[in-house]
């Protein structure tokens, strides 16, 4: 079946630098996608979202950016701190708006202080 | 604003007791309500979401079963509790069409 994966299972950062996670996405069909962030013991929380007319979308200092043609999708976190130190998973939600969202399997974000 | 409540947070039962994990969500009306459960380490699986009163998809064949006996209501149990019933339980909520999925805090489910 058609699926979200992510291109790395870990990521180290140092403090202050610029996180990049990405994330692949095979289903073409797709035209609405999130970003959740996962700190341990707790549920995930949504970050931001971009629906397949936009490229690029700006939150708080995370930007998502999304390229339709190869099918990527990537979240960028500014200034990274020791807070943004979680799992990040990306989710995609294509086939009609019931249809549950398909959750890739994550990426451990590590913060180097 | 729109609230969701899991609990427990942690539940330890031993195998062969029966399980209810319950679910409700606040400030909206006719969500679409999920259940998800999360080894250790991994990623989501997703278990059985309703988009209605009374309707239950079932995405995993296993020792578990959901209804949903009101509109903000989401209850997970089983009879008969396995070892491998042991996990991170997420219930979460969202509106209809192009919209993100709201969390709970989870049950960590420990099962002796």
């Amino acid at each position: 079946g058609e699926s979200v994966g992510l291109h790395l299972p870990t990521l180290s950062v140092q403090e202050g630098d610029n996180s990049i996670i990405n994330c692949a996405y095979s289903n073409s069909a797709s035209d609405y996608f999130i970003w959740y962030k996962q700190e341990s013991g707790k549920g995930p929380q949504f970050i931001i979202d971009i629906r397949s007319n936009m490229d690029k979308r700006q939150g708080q200092r995370v930007t998502v950016l999304l390229n339709k043609t190869v099918k990527h999708l990537s979240l960028q976190i500014a200034a990274t701190q020791p807070g943004d130190s979680a799992v990040y998973f990306c989710a995609e939600n294509g086939v009609s708006g019931n249809t549950p969202l398909v959750f890739g399997k994550g990426t451990r974000l590590s913060v180097i202080a | 604003s729109q609230t969701i409540h899991q609990w427990p947070a942690t539940l330890v039962q031993p195998v062969g007791s029966p399980l209810s994990l319950e679910c409700t969500v606040e400030g909206t009306s006719n969500p679409n309500l999920y259940w998800y459960r999360q080894a250790a380490g991994r990623g989501l699986q997703l278990l059985f979401y309703s988009v209605g009163i009374g309707q239950i998809s079932s995405e995993v064949p296993q020792n578990l079963s959901a209804s949903r006996p009101q509109d903000r209501q989401f209850i997970l149990s089983s009879k008969k509790l396995l070892l491998s019933d042991s996990g991170f339980y997420l219930c979460a909520w969202k509106l209809g069409g192009r919209a993100p999925l709201h969390f709970g805090n989870g049950t960590r489910l420990t099962v002796t």
